[in-house]
């Protein structure tokens, strides 16, 4: 069966990154887009961006990626298709950043579709 | 960007039809996805393309999608059916996706 399993809960500095991993298994993690949706406590969802895990494009290791403007600058995923696994880097920590951090892997190409299957989520708690 | 809007709550009582809109400028013309997701978990989608449900997911669950709104409706509902829920699409200018704000569903 499908499953994505995320790193446990992070508490950060403000201006330190971090980095969520989300392992996935049960499919061939290729053959799917991986987005990232956070929520801040007590507040809704919001898209953080997607990566194309398929290794191409003049850049193999880096897969395709597209993330909200708001993130633009601080936001870096990644993958790493040899262990199933994609990641989300977010530098520049300040207390709004506080929140759940979800991966969900997406049914269509693109920002296409929705998310059929998703991570337990990753507390990211930002305190100085 | 593209706006979804949701109203903060909706309220019914048990064995009753809900109704939770979300309205977008031409929503209609785009496929809407609604989630949902009860406390200390990940959302779950319930309804996408509109109107078609996952496998495991109940009848009870059903979309509509036309004009400026899109509906989701819970007939009969149970008081396991209290939690937020959040319609989704995709903005193919900004290839991205975009959430309602999401309701609070009460079962009375």
């Amino acid at each position: 069966q499908v499953q994505l399993v995320q790193s446990g809960a992070e508490v950060k500095r403000p201006g330190a990154s971090v980095k969520v991993s989300c392992s996935s298994s049960g499919y061939t993690f290729t053959d799917y887009f991986m987005h990232w949706v956070r929520q801040a406590p007590g507040q809704g969802l919001e898209w953080v961006g997607w990566i194309n895990p398929y290794r191409g494009g003049i850049n193999p290791n880096r897969g395709g990626t597209n993330y909200a403007q708001k993130f633009q600058g601080r936001v870096t995923m990644t993958r790493d298709t040899s262990i199933s696994t994609a990641y989300m880097e977010l530098s520049g920590l300040t207390s709004d950043d506080t929140a759940v951090y979800y991966c969900a892997r997406g049914t269509g190409p693109y920002g296409s579709g929705t998310g059929d299957y998703w991570g337990q989520g990753t507390l990211v708690t930002v305190s100085s | 960007s593209y706006v979804l809007t949701q109203p903060p709550s909706v309220s019914v009582a048990p064995g009753q039809t809900a109704r939770i809109p979300c309205g977008g400028n031409d929503i209609g013309s785009t496929s809407v996805h609604w989630y949902q997701q009860k406390p200390g978990q990940a959302p779950v989608v319930v309804v996408y393309g509109d109107s078609d449900r996952p496998s495991g997911i109940p009848e009870r669950f059903s979309g509509s999608n036309s004009g400026n709104t899109a509906t989701l409706t819970i007939s009969r509902v149970e008081a396991g059916d209290e939690a937020d829920y959040y319609c989704q699409v995709w903005d193919s200018r900004s290839d991205q996706w975009v959430f309602g704000g999401g309701t609070n569903l009460t079962v009375l």
